[in-house]
């Protein structure tokens, strides 16, 4: 089944705490993206990347890093959690070459910083 | 910088009657998307549109495109109460790296 995975989907913790939020597609796309969507602002755009080791910040990057090392996965690190990074965070896919170009979702991780 | 809005925020309608959601976009482009999101869950996409004139239909709901206006619009007919949920309009940046500028949303409740 094609699918984007997210782990943990919940999590509480406390400022100053690093933690890494796991992304993976199964479906071989080339595009993953990392969104955080809060009320009344929709969802906005952290970071990118278009292929393995090429990545760029989106609207929202500060205090955000990416890497991709493999076409696979994505992983989202909060060095130092703040308190207004809690949010709800989704992880996407699309491959240009795909025809729709059709962004997939994951289920989400709702993160909680106290 | 890409801005897109969406209205009404807030759609409260009863079952059986029509209803249009706008999406208006700041500059231009040549793709959007409509998701929809159900409380608690992620976002699943509805409709892709690609070129200006575009309309998509899919059971009570159609999206179409006019990109001289920077405008879409997603109609929805004869609603029933699954169709309530959020939805989201995306438009996707002219610059070729598919980053998507999303709309805040309009959150729609199908009254019975």
């Amino acid at each position: 089944e094609a699918q984007v995975t997210q782990n943990p989907r919940y999590l509480i913790t406390v400022t100053g705490k690093k933690l890494t939020v796991t992304c993976s597609q199964n479906m071989n796309h080339e595009y993953m993206s990392w969104y955080r969507q809060d009320p009344g602002l929709g969802l906005r755009q952290i970071y990118y990347s278009m292929n393995v080791e090429v990545t760029d910040k989106g609207d929202v990057p500060e205090g955000y890093k990416v890497s991709r090392k493999e076409k696979r996965n994505f992983p989202l690190i909060l060095e130092s959690p703040s308190p207004n990074q809690t949010s709800l965070y989704f992880c996407a896919s699309s491959s240009p070459s795909g025809g729709t170009d059709t962004q997939y979702f994951g289920p989400g991780t709702r993160l909680t910083v106290l | 910088e890409l801005k897109v809005e969406q209205n009404p925020l807030f759609l409260s309608m009863q079952e059986g009657k029509n209803y249009t959601i706008y999406c208006n976009y700041s500059t231009t482009s040549d793709r959007l998307y409509w998701y929809r999101q159900d409380p608690g869950k992620s976002l699943e996409s509805l409709f892709v549109l690609l070129s200006n004139g575009a309309v998509k239909q899919e059971g009570r709901l159609m999206a179409s495109l006019d990109t001289k206006a920077r405008l879409s619009t997603l109609h929805i007919t004869a609603a029933v109460h699954d169709l309530s949920a959020t939805y989201f309009c995306a438009v996707e940046s002219n610059f070729g790296n598919e980053k998507l500028t999303f709309g805040t949303g309009t959150r729609l409740t199908i009254i019975p």
